[in-house]
């Protein structure tokens, strides 16, 4: 079975910061997805990567399949990204049979 | 933007009753998922459900728990007897392909209580 490992679980950071959210994972896997949590619990999905990486505004995305090895940068942060930031691994099930990894609570200050 | 709506928003039950969780999916999306997170937890993978089927299940979907596309919009999850440890934030899916080319939109979720 998959293990999913995110670090830090903790995050504080001054407004204007560069963030970076990383996810580790123990078997070989088809697709992974950065989820954000809102604090009143509901989830976005951020990015779907099998490959490479991808930018959505400030947020990017990178995967290294070798390395089992996935990160989030948040640029020029703001306290509006303050949430929970979730890791979660396809393996080679339905689509959306995924594995989650804890999350990483971001705060980030003014 | 489209969206995925989940109600109700917080349901409170007794031990043992049945509860059901709605879910109304993207109106042309095929696929669809619960998920559930209990309180300080990861999100855990519930069920997958396309073409009128569950197409993949947890090992915690057992028994007690069931789905269905009752009228084509709404896709629901019932818990038959409820027990304590079903206490969690329940999550509907939806996304309009397979694979790994679907991106998944997720509900609110539904806070399920269970006394």
């Amino acid at each position: 079975k998959n293990e999913v490992e995110q670090s830090p679980q903790n995050l504080t950071a001054q407004e204007g910061e560069f963030i970076t959210i990383n996810c580790s994972y123990s078997v070989g896997i088809s697709a992974l997805h950065w989820l954000q949590q809102h604090p009143g619990g509901g989830i976005v999905s951020l990015f779907m990567l099998s490959s490479g990486k991808k930018k959505h505004g400030r947020l990017i995305a990178t995967i290294n399949i070798q390395e089992k090895h996935s990160s989030l940068h948040i640029t020029a942060s703001h306290p509006r990204d303050s949430a929970v930031y979730i890791c979660a691994v396809r393996g080679g099930g339905s689509q959306g049979n995924l594995i989650f990894g804890k999350g990483t609570k971001l705060s980030v200050k003014p | 933007e489209p969206e995925v709506t989940q109600t109700p928003s917080h349901q409170v039950t007794q031990m043992g009753q049945e509860v059901i969780l709605h879910c109304v999916p993207i109106s042309n999306h095929l696929y669809f998922y619960w998920y559930r997170q209990i309180l300080g937890q990861k999100v855990e993978f519930l069920v997958s459900f396309y073409n009128n089927e569950i197409s993949e299940k947890s090992e915690i979907f057992d028994d007690q728990f069931s789905v269905e596309r009752p009228d084509g919009s709404n896709f629901t999850l019932k818990i038959r007897s409820t027990k304590l440890e079903d206490s969690a934030m329940y999550f509907c899916a939806s996304s309009a392909r397979g694979g790994n080319t679907g991106e998944l939109f997720f509900g609110e979720g539904s806070r399920l209580t269970v006394l």
